[in-house]
């Protein structure tokens, strides 16, 4: 299975760009880098998704490695209201389908 | 509002019981996917339907089936129940199936007592 790793928590104080790091040395070469977040008591919530370059949309950035063996989601302005746990995702390709396993994710907490 | 609905938001029932949830992919989706997430396991992916035919499969246990309808709407029933199969159960929908992004609905909350 393509794996992922994240650091468990992260801090961030309020209006600063957070970085959130994400491992995954055994991407394959279609695979695609997928984020997502969870509010409290909610379902999981699409962030961003890249293949190689650089993305860029409303909620974040995400800067992939040249590699492609780690990327970073960046928040650029945390509120409170990202507080909330960040899932790096890939595919598993094991089938030859689209499934997504998760990680343990990161946990961000943003500080008023 | 991603557009996904589930029913019930809250389910309690005994051990050894049978239950379905039912899920509402957003318009125009065809693909429905099924994660469990409860405390030590974090979130898994059950399986998932595309129009109606089963697409792929995760650690989806034999006491639970699922299948998606003519409408698009799915049901993912879970029999046999044991005090390990509380959790939320989350459905996600897409409309290829493919690397899009996956809309989540709210979940339901199972609990077997």
């Amino acid at each position: 299975d393509a794996k992922t790793t994240q650091p468990n928590s992260m801090e961030s104080n309020e209006e600063e760009p957070v970085h959130l790091p994400c491992n995954h040395s055994t991407i394959s070469g279609t695979d695609y880098i997928h984020w997502y977040r969870q509010l409290p008591s909610q379902g999981p919530e699409y962030v961003i998704h890249g293949l190689t370059s650089n993305v860029n949309n409303r909620m974040a950035s995400l800067a992939i490695a040249e590699d492609r063996k780690s990327s970073t989601l960046i928040l650029h302005r945390a509120t409170l209201r990202d507080a909330a746990v960040y899932y790096c995702i890939l595919r598993d390709t094991t089938s030859g389908t689209y499934k997504y396993i998760f990680g343990t994710g990161t946990r961000l907490k943003v500080l008023a | 509002d991603s557009g996904v609905t589930q029913t019930p938001k809250h389910l309690i029932t005994a051990t050894g019981q049978r239950v379905t949830l039912r899920c509402s992919p957003r318009s125009g989706d065809l693909s429905v996917y099924w994660y469990q997430q409860s405390l030590d396991q974090g979130l898994q992916f059950l399986i998932q339907y595309y129009n109606g035919e089963e697409r792929a499969k995760g650690n989806i246990l034999e006491r639970f089936s699922a299948q998606q309808f003519p409408d698009l709407h799915s049901e993912l029933n879970l029999s046999s129940l044991e005090l390990g199969d509380s959790a939320l159960y989350f459905c996600a929908s897409n409309p290829t199936g493919g690397q899009n992004e996956q809309y989540f609905g709210p979940g339901t909350r199972l609990t077997v007592t």
